[in-house]
């Protein structure tokens, strides 16, 4: 079965600064990675994901991720923090051995704090 | 293009009354469809899920059910809501194509 983990339940960085959100996933087969962006009292919104094709992934709002098969990590990076980067951040994998119908297994989420 | 259309968005209901949140997507046909609750702290976690017309998978027990009475339609239900049952439940859909989930806007329900 695949599982998430995500470091850090919060995250602080200043504004300008470099953002670094880790994820770090386990699944018995090569996994679908995904990055979700949720702000308060909304849905999730995708922000970028990983399909098996280039390991770099640029994706909406500056933010990108790089897919480490060695690590089983897929870390989602920005160079420069903007105020409106405060939100909920989620990884989630989809494990595609069963069809994808039990949809997605997300991590806990990382509440990403921009101090001004 | 494909929407979600989740209704309420705020929710306030006493002990022991029912439950009706609806879901509904447009633009896409045969989707697989998701409710999923979500708790500070604790990320998001799989309700149910539906392949199918009629057909529920339900992944906890709960004092929750959900229905799929038409394709594009997906309602969580209860009978007797608990206190526990306050959350955030977001409504999801996903095709056998692609991979990514698409949400609505969520529901904050409150139990009182």
């Amino acid at each position: 079965a695949q599982s998430v983990t995500q470091l850090g339940s919060h995250v602080s960085v200043s504004e300008g600064a470099l953002v670094l959100l880790r994820c770090n996933y386990s699944s018995s087969v090569p996994p679908y990675l995904f990055w979700y962006v949720q702000y308060p009292n909304q849905g999730l919104q995708l922000l970028l994901k990983y399909t098996s094709a280039a390991t770099l992934v640029k994706g909406i709002n500056g933010f990108e991720a790089e897919f480490k098969k060695s690590e089983t990590s897929f870390h989602l990076t920005k160079p420069s923090a903007h105020m409106s980067d405060a939100a909920e951040y989620f990884c989630a994998v989809s494990d595609l051995s069963g069809g994808g119908a039990d949809g997605l297994t997300f991590g806990k989420g990382t509440h990403l704090i921009i101090q001004p | 293009s494909q929407t979600i259309h989740q209704w309420p968005a705020t929710l306030v209901q006493p002990v022991g009354s029912p439950l009706s949140l609806e879901c509904t997507v447009e633009g896409t046909s045969n989707p697989n469809l998701y409710w999923y609750r979500q708790a500070a702290g604790r990320g998001l976690q799989l309700l149910f899920y539906s392949v199918g017309i009629g057909q529920i998978s339900s992944e906890v027990p709960q004092n929750l059910s959900a229905s799929r009475p038409q394709d594009r339609q997906f309602i969580l239900s209860s009978k007797k809501l608990l206190l526990s049952d306050s959350g955030f439940y977001l409504c999801a859909w996903m095709t056998g194509m692609n991979t990514e989930a698409f949400f609505g806007q969520g529901t904050r329900l409150t139990v009182v």
